[in-house]
């Protein structure tokens, strides 16, 4: 059965930092495309950054430079370290997995429960 | 970036009517167009992809249309768990790929 299974999240301060994690199971992470999504209150579905099979990563033009998309395949975990947290960072993040080749990366067939990251002072 | 367009924005529907909801690119997507369902609380999940390919135990009465720039869902005879919002996606340009902003469906 495939799982995806998020931590981390919380209340932070503006400028500060916080990692999620996504632990799989049912699959291997290094098989698929494995992405971040994010739903901000009252906005859309926003595509954040994607770890492609071979390892290599692209990230949203208005998180580059803060946020980093990793994978740690020995303990088949997802991460999205994000520093210099901005307020409007603040959304529930989710990931989510993509297919295994580049036409089908971004349907995303399944979902992490989500959790949820407040940037407040 | 392609922009997508949702509308309407919130659909209020009996039980056992049929439900039309619209998504609309900025420029063609072909059919790479993804349609997901999200009820209060829970992740999103995949119903449509390819515009009209139903995912895997998706119901038939979820059904797709459309290609280039216009599509459409349709929830034939709607049930009290169709509650929910749903979110058009396309993965024909990236990045990035970009979602719609959503239509909730009240029943």
């Amino acid at each position: 059965e495939v799982q995806l299974v998020q931590s981390g999240g919380g209340l932070v301060q503006p400028g500060g930092s916080l990692r999620l994690s996504c632990v799989v199971s049912g699959f291997t992470v290094s098989s698929n495309y494995m992405n971040w999504v994010r739903l901000a209150p009252g906005k859309g579905l926003e595509w954040v950054a994607i770890v492609y099979s071979g390892g290599s990563t692209h990230h949203t033009d208005s998180v580059k430079g803060r946020f980093t998309i990793s994978r740690d395949d020995s303990k088949n975990t997802l991460y999205l370290q994000m520093n210099s947290l901005r307020p409007e960072d603040t959304a529930v993040y989710y990931c989510a997995r993509g297919g295994n080749r580049m036409a089908v990366a971004a349907i995303f067939d399944y979902w992490g429960q989500g959790t949820l990251v407040t940037v407040s002072s | 970036e392609i922009v997508m367009t949702q509308s309407p924005a919130t659909l209020s529907v009996s039980p056992g009517e049929r439900a039309t909801l619209s998504c609309r690119a900025s420029q063609s997507v072909s059919s790479n167009l993804a349609w997901y369902q999200q009820k209060p609380g829970q992740a999103p999940r995949l119903l449509i992809y390819g515009a009209s390919t139903r995912a895997t135990g998706i119901p038939a009465r979820f059904s797709g249309s459309g290609s280039g720039t216009e599509f459409t869902l349709t929830i034939s005879s709607l049930q009290s768990e169709d509650s929910a919002v749903y979110h058009c996606q396309q993965y024909y340009n990236w990045p990035p790929w970009t979602f719609g902003q959503g239509t909730k469906v009240e029943i």
